[in-house]
């Protein structure tokens, strides 16, 4: 079983529509979550961190479940321009250490189109 | 753009030929990751350096190794290139100073294709 574990997808979806990722994770002893951004052939770009208490930025929002290993992000009203691959990320690093080692899902693509 | 800049972009090698990547931090940064990402998957961590040492790897071989310099530059070498090694080889820069979690910026990648 893959420690993070994704629906590739791809996602059509029309603009304006709301859209929702989720992703399992099966260390419970992750320390930190997030959400990365990856355009075609482009590298991996920090979208926002995952809280279990959910946060949102804009038309995005995040939410973790801890309990259940679960996390996901909502996008709402899509833009053309949020057509991309969204990977959901675990840091499983040591606490006050330095080190951080991201374990990346395979990535879900979405297609909005116009 | 991140600051953190990887040369080549683009490589092609032969089966069991040695290649060696290179990366410069992002200015601040002391800490640098490798990642490896296959055409369709996600990144997988390679190996972490801080201090001029490899704090941490994941599960690849040890003809991938690397160095990190002075200036927090760094290299990734690998050594009887096989076809599998064919991916996108990511670099990734973060500064640590205590706590948590600090940011890692990615540099473009390099894209290594071996035949």
């Amino acid at each position: 079983r893959k420690e993070v574990e994704q629906d590739p997808g791809p996602f059509n979806v029309p603009e304006g529509a709301t859209v929702a990722f989720n992703c399992t994770y099966s260390n419970s002893a992750s320390q930190s979550f997030f959400w990365y951004r990856q355009d075609c052939r482009k590298e991996p770009k920090l979208l926002m961190s995952v809280y279990s208490s959910g946060n949102e930025d804009g038309r995005f929002t995040a939410q973790l479940n801890r309990a259940s290993q679960y996390i996901s992000l909502l996008i709402r009203d899509s833009k053309l321009s949020d057509s991309a691959t969204y990977l959901c990320v675990v840091n499983k690093g040591r606490v006050n250490t330095g080190f951080q080692k991201l374990v990346f899902g395979t990535g879900t693509r979405l297609l909005v189109s116009p | 753009e991140t600051g953190v800049t990887q040369s080549p972009t683009h490589l092609i090698k032969t089966r069991g030929q040695q290649v060696t990547l290179r990366c410069s931090s992002q200015s601040g940064h002391n800490t640098v990751s490798w990642y490896q990402q296959a055409l369709g998957q996600g990144p997988q961590f390679i190996f972490q350096y801080y201090r001029e040492e490899e704090n941490g790897r994941g599960n690849f071989p040890p003809r991938f190794s690397g160095l990190q310099f002075p200036n927090y530059s760094s290299e990734l070498n690998v050594n009887a290139l096989e076809l599998d090694d064919s991916a996108l080889y990511l670099c990734a820069s973060s500064s640590f100073s205590g706590g948590a979690y600090n940011e890692q910026f990615f540099g473009p990648g390099t894209r290594l294709t071996v035949l």
